[in-house]
């Protein structure tokens, strides 16, 4: 059953707190993204990964950072986190034919 | 329409009723998708057209692409309450070689009984 599962579902972080959010997907796809998602706004691209440690910088880069040392494990990482990063965060991988499979996202509030 | 700088689109029909949402985009692709999100979810990718094709059907669902208006539209054929979720239209802007989409605002449709 092709699958992109995400943890956590649900995290309250205080400003200057670190996040570490995972990724994981198991149909080997080489290909993986990073998203935030922002009310009545499209998904932003932060970050793609072509394969493990072959990361490469979205649209919004700036106060993140990815960790991608298994195929199948992507991780976004806030350091020292801002109000302004409270958003929904989505990772998808992208399969044959050009199809991204996303996960069911993170909601992200930092206080 | 989806891009520009307009917000989120709301759309408000009656089961039974056609609908048709429009996207318009402003960097050449040889492909759009449409993806559809349900509240809480992860937006699932619901169909493709690509540059050759001008129309394509999935079910309910009629995708058309205009690329010398670059321009695409999403029909849904007689729609049912399970149809209610946001739908996005995304472009592919690098060309093929490392897939990346530019993903439009959105259109929230919402069918009532």
């Amino acid at each position: 059953d092709m699958k992109v599962t995400q943890m956590p579902r649900y995290l309250i972080k205080r400003m200057g707190e670190n996040v570490l959010l995972e990724c994981g997907q198991d149909m080997s796809h080489e290909t993986m993204y990073w998203y935030r998602q922002d009310p009545g706004l499209g998904l932003q691209l932060i970050y793609i990964s072509y394969d493990v440690d072959s990361n490469s910088e979205g649209d919004i880069p700036k106060g993140y950072r990815v960790s991608r040392k298994k195929r199948e494990h992507f991780s976004l990482i806030l350091d020292s986190a801002k109000t302004n990063q409270t958003s929904v965060y989505f990772c998808a991988s992208l399969g044959g034919r050009a199809e991204q499979f996303f996960g069911p996202g993170t909601r992200l509030t930092v206080l | 329409s989806q891009w520009g700088e307009e917000n989120l689109q709301a759309l408000s029909i009656q089961e039974g009723e056609d609908v048709t949402m429009n996207c318009s985009y402003k960097t050449y692709t040889t492909v759009v998708h449409w993806y559809r999100q349900d509240s809480g979810r992860g937006p699932a990718l619901i169909i493709l057209i690509r540059s050759n094709e001008r129309e394509k059907r999935s079910g309910r669902l009629r995708a058309t692409l205009d690329t010398s208006s670059q321009s695409s539209s999403l029909s849904i054929t007689a729609a049912q309450c399970e149809d209610t979720a946001v739908y996005f239209c995304a472009t592919d802007i690098s060309g093929g070689s490392n897939y990346k989409l530019t993903f439009g605002k959105g259109t929230l449709l919402t069918v009532t009984p």
